[in-house]
């Protein structure tokens, strides 16, 4: 199975601040990544497939990056709404569809 | 509007059987571009994938899982239903359905998710 490993786990952050998130896989998924954003006592919500396309109606401030065994996930400019936690997760080898650890992002 | 909704047990005791049901609406099960996930989420932990079903009727599960779990689908009913035997207290979860989607050259995601449902294994 392909390991997805985030960094970091947690992190702080104020509003307006520049955030960047790392997920690495354990081997090569081209860009074969999703990004989904999860609020405590909710479902996750898709914000990015294969690696770098939002999803329709997620705000322009997020973006991602990379391929091969790294990506990032970025948020240009930190607003109240986007504290939350985040996934990545690879849909190049399947089964199993494997998650990462999650990077909480809290208010400073 | 798409949308996935859970039902089925908050509480179950070990060894018994688990019973989920997924009911979507605003899309169908027979729609070559889309399928269903179930995932779960241990309280304070991560997504973990079990179990897909496909438009074809094709499934694949966790490996780890795969002699616990049985995944089917009523596409009239537009239902997905998750069985997993022997339950355990480490089975403890939140349990999604998901809708899987696939784009262009064979990227796929979960678009849509359910609301989830607790579930609870206790005596």
């Amino acid at each position: 199975d392909i390991q997805m490993t985030q960094s970091p786990s947690s992190l702080s952050a104020s509003v307006g601040d520049r955030v960047t998130i790392t997920c690495r896989a354990s081997q090569s998924i081209s860009n074969y990544l999703n990004w989904y954003q999860q609020k405590p006592g909710k479902a996750p919500k898709s914000l990015i497939y294969a690696a770098s396309r939002l999803q329709s109606g997620v705000p322009s401030r997020f973006s991602g990056s990379g391929s091969g065994t790294d990506f990032t996930l970025t948020i240009s400019s930190l607003q109240p709404e986007d504290f939350a936690t985040y996934y990545c997760q690879q849909s190049y080898s399947t089964p199993p569809y494997t998650f990462g650890q999650g990077t909480k992002l809290e208010i400073k | 509007q798409v949308t996935l909704k859970e039902s089925g047990p908050v509480l179950v005791k070990p060894t018994e059987t688990l019973t989920l049901t997924c009911t979507v609406s605003g899309f169908s099960l027979s729609n070559t571009r889309m399928g269903v996930s179930w995932i779960r989420q241990p309280p304070g932990k991560a997504l973990e994938w079990l179990a897909a079903i496909f438009s074809n009727d094709e499934k694949s599960y966790r490996t780890s899982l795969k002699s616990r779990l049985t995944i089917s689908k009523d596409t009239f009913e537009s239902q997905v239903v998750l069985s997993m035997t022997n339950m355990d207290p480490v089975d403890t979860a939140t349990y999604y359905c998901a809708r899987m989607y696939y784009y262009d050259r064979g990227y796929d995601a979960f678009d849509i998710w359910g609301q989830g449902t607790m579930v609870t294994v206790s005596s």
